[in-house]
């Protein structure tokens, strides 16, 4: 079963616009991560914040992670239409195995 | 370094057979995990190895096993094939770091049962 629900599911916007996409979790995190996938394939990692960093960028994306409400946003500034493809959150408990649990994923459109 | 890499990348099966998927993490990465993703379920975990012993696995029936080798590639079976299983199977391997967990994923075999 999946940590948590992102939202929205679907998203389109125009080129140069401004996305957000919202992640939330149930259970205590040692990291969030954020993932991109295109089209059925494979995943690309594009950040990491851990549990004690409440923002953190990398390039045009900025993540915000709240573990009060147990939430986290990613801002993708000046969208193009390369950025169009699915963005998942992933959470990881405590613990030295590598299990990712991933959101259900919002779906990015950017039109030109 | 070259990525994680996955084969084959698309299979058809029917039901009732068994199928093995294979995974090469990247060079000098010794964690591989297998997850499963499919519309109505999204992306589930289904094991990870490190150093060939599983190390944490998800909650799949027990017709999903893997293994891993010496040289850390990994190949995941799958048993008596049922239409569920139809989904896109993704490999990621990650370094020895244990504390920043990111994961290099594959492009995934698509598994299509018939």
């Amino acid at each position: 079963s999946q940590q948590g629900e992102e939202d929205p599911q679907a998203l389109s916007i125009q080129e140069g616009e401004n996305a957000t996409m919202n992640c939330s979790y149930k259970t205590s995190i040692n990291n969030l991560q954020w993932y991109r996938q295109n089209s059925g394939r494979g995943l690309v990692h594009l950040i990491l914040i851990r549990s004690n960093e409440r923002e953190k960028h990398s390039g045009r994306l900025r993540v915000t992670l709240d573990t009060s409400k147990k939430s986290s946003s990613l801002l993708i500034t000046a969208s193009r239409a390369a950025d169009t493809a699915s963005y998942f959150c992933a959470t990881d408990g405590t613990g030295t195995a590598s299990k990712l649990t991933f959101g259900t994923g919002t779906r990015l459109q950017v039109t030109l | 370094k070259a990525g994680v890499t996955q084969t084959p990348r698309y299979l058809i099966k029917t039901r009732g057979q068994q199928v093995t998927l294979s995974c090469s993490p990247i060079s000098g990465h010794r964690s591989v995990s297998w997850y499963q993703q499919t519309p109505g379920q999204g992306l589930q975990f289904l094991f990870e190895y490190f150093s060939e012993t599983q190390r944490n696995k998800g909650n799949f029936p027990g017709r999903f096993s893997g293994r891993q080798f010496s040289n850390s590639r990994s190949e995941m079976n799958v048993s008596t094939l049922e239409l569920g299983d139809s989904a896109l199977y993704l490999c990621a391997s990650s370094p020895t770091d244990r504390v920043y967990k990111t994961q290099y994923f594959g492009p995934g075999t698509r598994l299509l049962v018939l």
